[in-house]
């Protein structure tokens, strides 16, 4: 199994530019996150997808969009680029649990850079 | 709001030594789970270990345990007996309260992370 993988590992962007950043998950998880990571801070959620069919914002959704193209795979898209989200963004899979808790599966990460 | 707080930017620990790296968390929710993460300089999230706040005993797994203390809300990662290759950030986060608000999401907070160098 392959887990999360994520697509591009390193872009760079102008501002202005749109993208797509590219997730799938192998492990047939229900959840799906996509987070950020600024330098020298943790990790702030941007939106998730607790089930194929349903998408909700997370702390700091504003610039971007998302779509749950299937129970495998979960995009992230900025429409118009801005130097504030140069970051790493990372994706995530977990099983879709009401009564108890698990993991979190991430993947290696997009390293994005707008100029 | 929940929130994390770590409040050790950085750590420096001989090798073979034990090392705590503290969590102090805020949350009105009754019922929350506790993760730590480890990132290596190579960049992935590796989960270590996990405390529900209803488990009465400190989570162990490996060299990693969990020092949950409740009432002072805080949830310190100890990891025994260091070595070279535990050097990495390591993140502390918080899991919100099951509800149907959350549809079954495991939507996490994360602290700011401590570096720990492990020195040989």
């Amino acid at each position: 199994n392959a887990g999360v993988t994520q697509t591009p590992k390193f872009q760079v962007l102008k501002t202005g530019q749109s993208m797509t950043l590219q997730c799938a998950q192998d492990m047939n998880h229900n959840s799906m996150y996509w987070y950020r990571q600024d330098p020298g801070m943790g990790l702030r959620l941007i939106y998730y997808s607790a089930s194929e069919g349903t998408t909700d914002k997370g702390e700091v959704p504003n610039g971007y969009n998302v779509s749950r193209l299937n129970k495998r795979e979960f995009s992230l898209r900025l429409e118009s680029a801005a130097p504030s989200q140069t970051s790493v963004y990372f994706c995530a899979s977990s099983v879709r649990q009401i009564l108890t808790y698990n993991e979190q599966f991430f993947g290696p990460g997009t390293r994005l850079t707008v100029l | 709001a929940q929130k994390i707080t770590q409040t050790q930017p950085g750590m420096f620990v001989q090798e073979k030594e034990a090392v705590t790296l503290d969590c102090t968390y805020d949350t009105s929710d009754q019922s929350y789970g506790l993760f730590w993460y480890k990132q290596p300089s190579s960049g992935e999230m590796i989960f270590l270990i996990y405390q529900g706040s209803y488990d009465e005993q400190n989570a162990t797994e490996g060299r990693y345990s969990l020092n949950f203390q409740k009432a002072r809300k805080s949830a310190n990662l100890v990891i025994s007996a260091s070595q070279l290759g535990d050097s990495a950030m390591y993140f502390c986060a918080m899991r919100e309260g099951l509800s149907a608000r959350s549809q079954g999401a495991q939507k996490l907070v994360f602290g700011q992370g401590t570096r720990l160098t492990i020195n040989p």
